[in-house]
């Protein structure tokens, strides 16, 4: 399978934990994004990357968030202190830049935090 | 930031039923995508219409863009349980970030 995956699938932490999550895109896609789902919401943009490079980050992307995509890869998205309303599924994507106006993206299946 | 209305919230039919679900905004898209995510996993796309008046056929689903291009519609004709899930609307907010419409939650009941 040649799809988007995101690792852990489930993730269960105490509040004031750190958390990672990883994201393995789409091999030939140099563009990875980051949404965060809430129950009964859409996904909402928190940030994305071009290759290695962070070019936009959503005002939803707090201080104790952090992304990175160190070698234009696969890319870490990190919580740090942990808070109930962090509980979420947190959604990776990938596209292809092709210089076409509109680029499809790609999701993988999420990892879903719950903050207790 | 371009906000998108989906309707209804929720809907549950019978199998065999036909339903259509809508999406709308006070802004003129670009484009538009439709989306169906099925619990626990990510939003798979559909089809993406582009020009106003744009109508697609996906087997039973047929998707409508208006012709001001600020209105989308889905229409599912025979509902299957199969097509239970959020069904998304999303468009591109004027950079490369998605914005989608809280969804609307189908269930076809057997």
């Amino acid at each position: 399978d040649t799809g988007v995956s995101q690792d852990p699938r489930h993730k269960i932490t105490k509040r004031g934990q750190n958390v990672t999550f990883r994201c393995d895109p789409i091999s030939e896609h140099n563009r990875l994004y980051w949404y965060r789902q809430t129950l009964g919401q859409g996904p909402e943009f928190l940030t994305y990357f071009q290759n290695e490079a962070q070019l936009e980050k959503s005002r939803l992307l707090s201080d104790r968030f952090s992304a990175e995509r160190p070698k234009g890869s696969f890319s870490t998205l990190e919580i740090q202190r942990t808070e109930q309303g962090d509980s979420a599924m947190y959604l990776c994507a990938s596209s292809e830049l092709s210089g076409i106006d509109r680029e499809t993206q790609y999701f993988g299946p999420g990892t879903r935090l719950l903050v207790l | 930031t371009q906000l998108l209305e989906q309707s209804p919230q929720f809907l549950s039919i019978q199998e065999g039923e036909n339903l259509t679900v809508y999406c709308n905004s006070s802004s003129v898209f670009s484009s538009l995508q439709w989306y169906r995510q099925e619990p626990g996993e990510g939003p798979v796309l559909l089809v993406t219409v582009v020009t106003g008046g744009e109508v697609k056929k996906l087997k039973r689903l047929t998707f409508q863009f208006g012709d001001a291009r600020k209105d989308s519609s889905l229409h599912i004709t025979a509902a299957q349980p199969g097509d239970t899930g959020l069904y998304l609307c999303e468009s591109q907010g004027g950079s490369e970030k998605l914005v989608f419409g809280k969804g609307t939650k189908l269930t076809v009941n057997p």
